[in-house]
């Protein structure tokens, strides 16, 4: 078990490209979530799956954000016509049932600047 | 709605010091809290947690007890090491398993 990888680790883009960051979760963990975290705050939440299912979506999560997680696998999130105001660390985390709680496992989050 | 308070930072101590971070909550229901740890360049890491009230949560020396009457999980370290300087998050997780998060609280710590 290698953790949870995300990939790139650090995407530089200019406003109005596109970018596509990956999360490869822990492999038997079926929820899989995003967060955004701007500097000084704590990471808020965008979106999870429960296998391919994308179950909850935040209100941050605005129609040019868009995240998938074909066959329950890995997951990527999409952003298009980034602005500069999207510039965060994105945060991947997966997690399987703990008991009363579901038990995250955080990735090391991939840091997009727009310029 | 749900929410996460921690006190604000940065802290500094030297080492061996005694350390707490204050965190309170507004939460409907019953959550479970959990205090995350953020050492540079790496992902965020469970510490601690906690599932029902007085409940203590403990991790490497670190502590925080659960208390539902005052609505808070302070985290606390009879005596902190370099090697703790990181940034912590309190955090909780409510009956819909949906995480809320403080904005961090940074501990340096010197020798």
């Amino acid at each position: 078990d290698t953790g949870v990888s995300q990939d790139p680790r650090h995407k530089i883009t200019k406003r109005g490209q596109n970018v596509t960051f990956r999360c490869d979760p822990i492999s038997e963990h079926n929820r899989l979530y995003w967060y955004r975290q701007t500097l000084g705050q704590g990471p808020e939440f965008l979106t999870y799956f429960q296998n391919e299912a994308q179950l909850e979506k935040s209100r941050l999560l605005s129609d040019r954000f868009s995240a998938e997680r074909p066959k329950g696998s890995f997951s990527t999130l999409e952003i298009q016509r980034t602005e500069q105001g999207d510039s965060a660390m994105y945060l991947c985390a997966s997690s399987s049932w703990g008991g009363s709680y579901y038990e995250q496992y955080f990735g090391p989050g991939t840091r997009l600047t727009v310029t | 709605g749900n929410s996460v308070t921690q006190m604000e930072g940065p802290v500094t101590l030297s080492e061996e010091a005694f350390l707490t971070i204050n965190c309170t909550y507004t939460a409907t229901g019953y959550p479970s809290l959990f205090w995350y740890v953020q050492y540079p360049g790496e992902g965020l890491q469970l510490l601690l947690k906690a599932t029902k009230a007085d409940d203590k949560g403990s991790n490497k020396g670190f502590e925080a007890t659960y208390r539902k009457e005052t609505t808070s999980f302070h985290l606390e370290k009879g005596s902190v090491q370099v090697s703790d300087s990181a940034v912590y998050f309190c955090a909780l997780v409510d009956t819909g398993n949906q995480f809320y998060f403080g904005t961090g609280t940074s501990l340096t710590v010197i020798p």
